[in-house]
C-alpha cells in the first residue's frame, strides 16, 4: 500500500521567513496531494492541494511542488506569521482502493 | 453547508469495555473515512467506505475494532473490548468519490482507562 514520508518533523522560524515541508511518496498511481493544517485541539483541514497533471500550485502565501518522477512533493509557506504555528500534514490518494494516506506531520513553530 | 458530525467528543472507559462512535457524513458524500489519531501522529485510516461498501479495512484491527455504513449515510465505528493503546483520537472525513478534498468532524476522543 502507499507509504507517505513526512519531513521535517518540527521546524521553528522567524517570523517572515519562509517555511518549506517535504513529502515522498511510494505508490506511483497516486494523484492526489493534499496538505492539511490541524491547530492545537482542531480537526485537520485543507490548505490547499495538487493533482498530478500540474507541477505546481499557488494561493497567497501557500505553495505546493510536486516531481512525480521522483516521488515527491513540498509545501512553501512565505512571509510566515505566527498564525501560521500548527501541524501540517501531507497526503497522497488516488493509488490502490483510493485510499487517503496521511505523512507523519510537522510541527511548524513561528517565532514573533 | 452543515459539515461533519461525529458523537461524542470525549469518551472515558475502562480497559475491556465496549465503546461506539457515530459519524454523520457531509450530505452528499459518497466515501467516508475513519482515522485514529494517537498524540503526536499523522492520522491512521482505520476504514474507508464508497456509499455502504468497504474501499480499505486493511489497517482496521478486525478482532476488536468493527465499522458499518448502513444505507450509505451514517456510520458506526465500534471496538470491543478495548485495550489501553486505543487511547487516540477518532477522527471522520467525508469527501466526494474520486480523490477530492477530505472534511473532517472535530472527532472524539477516547480515553482508556
Amino acid at each position: 500500500g502507499e507509504n507517505v514520508e513526512q519531513h521535517p518533523s518540527t521546524l521553528s522560524v522567524q517570523e517572515g521567513d519562509s517555511a518549506v515541508i517535504k513529502c515522498t511518496y511510494s505508490d506511483s498511481a497516486s494523484n492526489y496531494f493534499p496538505w492539511y493544517k490541524q491547530e492545537l485541539g482542531k480537526r485537520p483541514q485543507l490548505i490547499i492541494d495538487i493533482r498530478s497533471n500540474v507541477g505546481e500550485k499557488k494561493d497567497q502565501r501557500i505553495a505546493v511542488t510536486l516531481n512525480k518522477t521522483a516521488k515527491h512533493f513540498s509545501l512553501h509557506i512565505t512571509e510566515t506569521q505566527p498564525e501560521d504555528s500548527a501541524v501540517y500534514f501531507c497526503a497522497a490518494s488516488g493509488g490502490s482502493g483510493d485510499k487517503l494516506t496521511f505523512g507523519t506531520g510537522t510541527r511548524l513553530a513561528v517565532r514573533p | 453547508e452543515a459539515g461533519v458530525a461525529q458523537s461524542p467528543r470525549y469518551k472515558i472507559i475502562e480497559k475491556r469495555q465496549s465503546v461506539a462512535f457515530w459519524c454523520n457524513p457531509i450530505s452528499g458524500h459518497a466515501t467516508l473515512y475513519w482515522y485514529q489519531q494517537i498524540l503526536g501522529q499523522g492520522p491512521k485510516l482505520l476504514i474507508q467506505f464508497q456509499n455502504n461498501g468497504v474501499v480499505d479495512d486493511s489497517q482496521l484491527p478486525k478482532d476488536r475494532f468493527s465499522a458499518e455504513r448502513l444505507k450509505g449515510v451514517d456510520s458506526t465505528l465500534k471496538i470491543q473490548p478495548a485495550k489501553l493503546e486505543d487511547s487516540a483520537v477518532y477522527l471522520c472525513a467525508s469527501s466526494l468519490p474520486w480523490n477530492t478534498e477530505a472534511f473532517f468532524g472535530q472527532g472524539t476522543r477516547l480515553t482508556v482507562v
